[in-house]
Parts: structure tokens; sequence; C-alpha cells
């Protein structure tokens, strides 16, 4: 089946530093690759997105790239922010089939000044 | 409306009682979906709607569960008979089409089943 794996958290990181959150998945088919952001309090929001191999999404200083090779689409920014703390998800959408988003089980970002 | 309204914001029940769970999608949005949050966890898909047309209801996980969008807008999500370990966050998301397009959640509703 399609499934989705990322590093557990909390990821704790002082300000200005650089953040990785490894992302892999598993799907039959061709995956269109996501990272939601739910901030305290909110809802899930769009982040970066990529829907082929070899694309870079980007938003607000972050960056993921569809590796299809590695099956991994990890999250990354150069330096993080007090305000990026938050919870992140990766998820994926078939191109077939279900249209559903499939997600990982998320992972808290803990950003300290 | 704004963004995608979700009605109550939280939900006490005690167990074996009905609840009604509501979903207003940005106006226009085509396609509806439901997906369940435990604790700790990701969202998990349980039902998608491609205007008032119940496509998907695959991830319902008892009969128990049943949701409908009877005009192509609003959405509720009903639980019968209620039980603990249907405490969760129940997410509700819409986006303006089927393919690929962004889909925007609501905060959800936390039903805490006592």
């Amino acid at each position: 089946g399609n499934s989705v794996t990322q590093m557990e958290g909390p990821v704790t990181l002082s300000e200005e530093a650089f953040l990785t959150i490894n992302c892999t998945y598993t799907a039959t088919g061709y995956p269109s690759l996501f990272w939601y952001v739910q901030y305290p309090g909110e809802g899930l929001q769009l982040l970066l997105k990529a829907t082929k191999a070899d694309d870079k999404g980007s938003n607000k200083g972050f960056e993921a790239t569809y590796r299809k090779e590695t099956t991994s689409f990890h999250l990354e920014k150069g330096s993080v922010q007090v305000s990026d703390s938050a919870v992140y998800f990766c998820a994926l959408i078939l191109d077939t089939g279900r249209r559903a988003l499939t997600f990982g089980s998320g992972t808290r970002l803990q950003v300290q000044p | 409306g704004a963004g995608v309204s979700q009605s109550p914001r939280y939900k006490v029940a005690k167990r074996g009682q009905d609840v009604a769970l509501r979903c207003d999608p940005i106006s226009g949005h085509v396609s509806l979906f439901w997906y369940q949050q435990a604790l700790g966890q990701g969202p998990e898909f349980l039902t998608y709607f491609q205007n008032e047309a119940q496509l998907d209801k695959s991830g319902l996980p008892s009969d128990r569960f049943f949701a409908e969008r009877p005009e192509g807008s609003v959405s509720t999500l009903k639980i019968q008979r209620t039980q603990q370990e249907d405490s969760a966050v129940y997410l509700c998301a819409s986006s303006l089409a089927q393919e690929n397009t962004e889909a925007f959640f609501g905060q959800g509703t936390r039903l805490t089943v006592v």
C-alpha cells in the first residue's frame, strides 16, 4: 500500500540553525508530494509541493526536492525562526485512483530564541 | 466564506451518543474530504465527495460512520453510538477540483468520547 514515513520529533533547534526533516514514501504509481504545516491553533496549510521527479518545491525559505531514486522528499530550511515552530506533515497523492492525501505522522519543530 | 469552516470546534459526547459534525467548504469547491486525526498522528482519509456524490467512503472505520453532502456544499459527518476509540480530531478539506489542486483544511472538530 501507500505510506509516508517521516522522522519522529520533537526537533528542537536554536534560531538561525539549519533544518532537515526527513520524509520517505512508498507508493504504487507516480505520486505528487506535499509538505503541510500546522501552526498552533490553526488548520493544516500547504507549505510546498512537487508533482514529478527532480522537481523542487519551495516556499517561505523552505525547500524539498522530489527524489524518485531514494523515494524521498526531505524538507530543508537554511535558517529557522521562532515563528517556524509548528508540526510538519509530509504527504502524497497518487495520480490515479483515490485522490485523498496520505500523510506521515508529523514532526514537531520547536525553535528556541 | 474565506476558508473552510467546521463546527463545533469541540465536542464532548457520552459513549453511545450520536454526534454530527459540520463542514462548510470554500464556496465553489467541488471536492470535499473528511479525515480523522488521532492524537500524535497524521490525518487519515475517511471519505470523499465530488459535488453531492460520495465517490469514496473506503476510509470510514465502521458502519457507525456516515457522511453526506446533499446539495454539493455543506457536508455533515455523523457518528452513531460513539465509542471511546472515536475520540480524535475530525478534519474537513475542500479543493477547487479533483486533479492535484491544493486542498484547504478547516481547523477541525475535536471529539472526545467519555
